[in-house]
């Protein structure tokens, strides 16, 4: 089975600068996928970011960016230039590939509370 | 596009009673539903995968006596809470595939969760 852990209950940064949310792994699948999940709270999930483990080069989405290192199983999540409406509840997310039999369902990590202080 | 409704968004009910619950893809078909439980500042668990057609396949630990699911069309699948306790209170989140996948990472729709109270 796998495992996410996320090991930062709780994370603060001033609005605009930089933030970085960790996240690691344990897994014995050589493919799979990487999510990050934000929950404000309204508590509606919302994907920020994802990340397929083939592929080396880490995904990029606007102020959102990922550090995936696969031989570490760490998967950290940078949010640059942060702002107010960032502040929320983040979940880094496992999922193994689509077999075709069916999707799996997530699995997720205990999830990071991102405060941004004006 | 991609939207996932679940009904209702907030109940309360006497301990004994059962509850059900809906989660309906509005704008695609999905093969496959999950039905996830979060409690006061944890995680999402997954409790169930709901495949159209077919049985539900629970994770280990969760009763399938207890949450009955129906997933009885492309777009409907349902989580019935049976003989409900105050310590089944939670809230319960739902998500959709589409089916045949979405893309290569066959992306999961999130609905916005339903918060059940018992007496």
């Amino acid at each position: 089975a796998q495992t996410v852990t996320q090991s930062q209950p709780e994370m603060s940064v001033q609005e605009a600068e930089t933030v970085t949310l960790s996240c690691t792994y344990d897994t014995s699948e050589s493919d799979y996928y990487l999510f990050w999940y934000k929950q404000p709270p309204s508590r509606q999930m919302i994907l920020v970011i994802r990340q397929e483990a083939y592929k080396q080069q880490n995904a990029t989405e606007n102020r959102f960016s990922v550090n995936f290192q696969k031989a570490a199983k760490s998967f950290s999540l940078k949010i640059s230039d942060s702002q107010l409406g960032d502040a929320a509840m983040y979940f880094c997310a496992y999922r193994s590939p689509y077999s075709g039999g069916g999707a799996d369902g997530l699995t997720f990590g205990k999830g990071t509370h991102l405060i941004i202080q004006p | 596009g991609a939207v996932v409704s679940q009904h209702p968004s907030w109940v309360i009910c006497k301990s004994g009673t059962s509850v059900k619950i809906e989660c309906r893809s509005l704008d695609f078909q999905a093969t496959t539903m999950f039905w996830y439980r979060q409690f006061p500042k944890q995680s999402l668990m997954l409790m169930a995968t709901s495949n159209e057609g077919s049985k539900a396949t629970y994770e280990q630990g969760v009763e399938k006596d207890k949450f009955l699911i129906n997933h009885a069309s492309l777009t409907l699948s349902t989580l019935t809470v049976t003989s409900a306790h105050p310590e089944d209170s939670s809230f319960y989140i739902c998500s959709a595939s589409p089916s045949g996948g979405a893309g290569p990472y066959n992306e999961q729709f999130f609905g916005p969760g339903t918060r059940l109270t018992v007496l």
